[in-house]
């Protein structure tokens, strides 16, 4: 079945404690990205990717980092998090690598919440 | 640069009636329109898109939206709603010369009422 996974789906953690949320699809994608949702501001982008070793910023990246290390993975990197952090965050990938036709796909989610 | 904006942040209807849910965007270039749709606890759903083609657009479940360029919208309907259809519904607009994407609208919650 094609999809984009995600994991953990949920997470409680304290301030400074490094963690990663991975990201992987099974559909040969190019373009992954990252974004983060919040109440009332819709989805904001945090970091996108057009290909293996290819990433850049998209509108919300302080705090973040990401690697593209192969094609099906694309892990959100959080250093030091802060509770402002607290969102629930989607991972998504599309074949395109800058067309705007293309139809992303998102995984299910991961549920951030930083103490 | 790319903005797009949901007018309601809540809209309840009857089960049975239409649906209106209201998008306007703001676009540099040509754009592509989508709606996608978020149920309880799950992830985003394409219900469908507009890319250069015919202007009114036909979508999953039932859904069309209906480009209008010189209204600068994209309003997203439906003749009858349906219990199954409450979920929070966002319109995203994407620049053709922008390598970002996706700008996504602030969410409309629909309910749908028995």
């Amino acid at each position: 079945e094609a999809q984009v996974t995600q994991n953990p789906r949920y997470l409680i953690t304290v301030t400074g404690k490094k963690l990663t949320v991975t990201c992987s699809q099974n559909m040969n994608h190019e373009y992954m990205s990252w974004y983060r949702q919040d109440p009332g501001l819709g989805l904001r982008q945090i970091y996108y990717s057009m290909n293996v070793e290819v990433t850049d910023k998209g509108d919300v990246p302080e705090g973040y980092k990401v690697s593209r290390k192969e094609k099906r993975n694309f892990p959100l990197i959080l250093e030091s998090p802060s509770p402002n952090q607290t969102s629930l965050y989607f991972c998504a990938s599309s074949f395109g690598l800058a067309t705007s036709t293309d139809t992303q796909y998102f995984g299910p989610g991961t549920r951030l919440t930083v103490l | 640069a790319q903005s797009v904006t949901q007018l309601d942040s809540h809209v309840s209807v009857s089960e049975g009636t239409p649906v209106l849910l209201r998008c306007n965007y703001s676009s540099s270039y040509s754009p592509s329109l989508f709606w996608y749709v978020q149920h309880p606890n799950k992830g985003l759903q394409l219900l469908l898109k507009y890319t250069s083609a015919a202007t009114l657009v036909k979508g999953i479940n039932g859904f069309e939206a209906e480009f209008k360029k010189s209204e600068t919208s994209f309003h997203l309907t439906k003749p009858s709603a349906h219990m199954s259809d409450a979920a929070e519904y966002f319109c995203v607009v994407s620049d053709s010369g922008s390598a970002r994407q996706l700008t996504f609208g602030s969410g409309t919650q629909l309910t749908v009422l028995p």
